[in-house]
């Protein structure tokens, strides 16, 4: 089945540094990739949508100077959080579609962000 | 996209049946139903979807009733690994469309 690896699974960074996280879809072409942002026991908030070679469209809130995300291969995408500040410890999760839709939404294994 | 109501919370007991209920009372004619599950620090797992049809995998069943307003996933025999948070999702099918849209979902939790 569709397999969307995702990297790394957990960091700890200072606040105020850059933290980027990879995502990459191992047998399939993710056209369409989501990122999606959870804190504790709460559900999974869409941050933004990106497809592969455009720029990404961010929910209303998202601040896209700050969630840079790119997309520029069909297999890979990157969400870097710059000048990260604790309140952006979060988990987040990519999720990736083909163009069909003939794999679904196929979603890594998250990303849990610490920043102290 | 169709909203979902789920209960918080349910508890089962290690190898019976556990029913996770979904009320989707305006679901349109072309939207399908979709469970996803999320075990604790893992991005979400797709089950099973269906449109008006019953349907089974190798994970779950998943009952829709007649009029399609809400619907029941079944897991046969559950196990200390299927504790879980477990989303139901209405939507149009995922070959059109844009994202998922994740509501309060279920957590299950499978007793010993």
């Amino acid at each position: 089945g569709a397999v969307v690896s995702q990297h790394p699974s957990w960091v700890i960074c200072k606040s105020g540094t850059s933290v980027k996280i990879e995502c990459r879809s191992l047998d399939f072409q993710a056209t369409t990739m989501f990122w999606y942002r959870q804190f504790p026991k709460q559900s999974l908030m869409l941050m933004a949508t990106s497809n592969e070679g455009s720029k990404a469209t961010y929910e209303q809130g998202v601040e896209k100077d700050k969630f840079l995300i790119n997309h520029a291969s069909l297999t890979l995408s990157t969400l870097t959080v710059t000048s990260a500040h604790p309140e952006d410890s979060s988990f987040y999760i990519c999720s990736a579609r083909d163009q069909a839709g003939n794999y679904g939404y196929t979603f890594g294994s998250g990303t849990r962000l610490t920043v102290v | 996209d169709a909203k979902t109501t789920q209960p918080p919370s349910m508890d089962c007991a290690e190898g019976r049946a556990a029913n996770l209920p979904c009320n989707h009372s305006t679901i349109s004619g072309n939207e399908y139903v979709y469970w996803y599950r999320q075990i604790h620090s893992q991005g979400p797992q797709y089950i099973i979807h269906g449109l008006k049809n019953n349907e089974t995998n190798e994970m779950a069943s998943l009952i829709i009733t007649e009029d399609r307003k809400s619907s029941t996933l079944i897991l046969p025999h559950a196990t200390l690994r299927d504790t879980a948070v477990y989303y139901c999702i209405v939507r149009v099918g995922l070959n059109a469309g844009n994202m998922l849209t994740f509501g309060g979902g279920t957590r299950l939790m499978v007793k010993p």
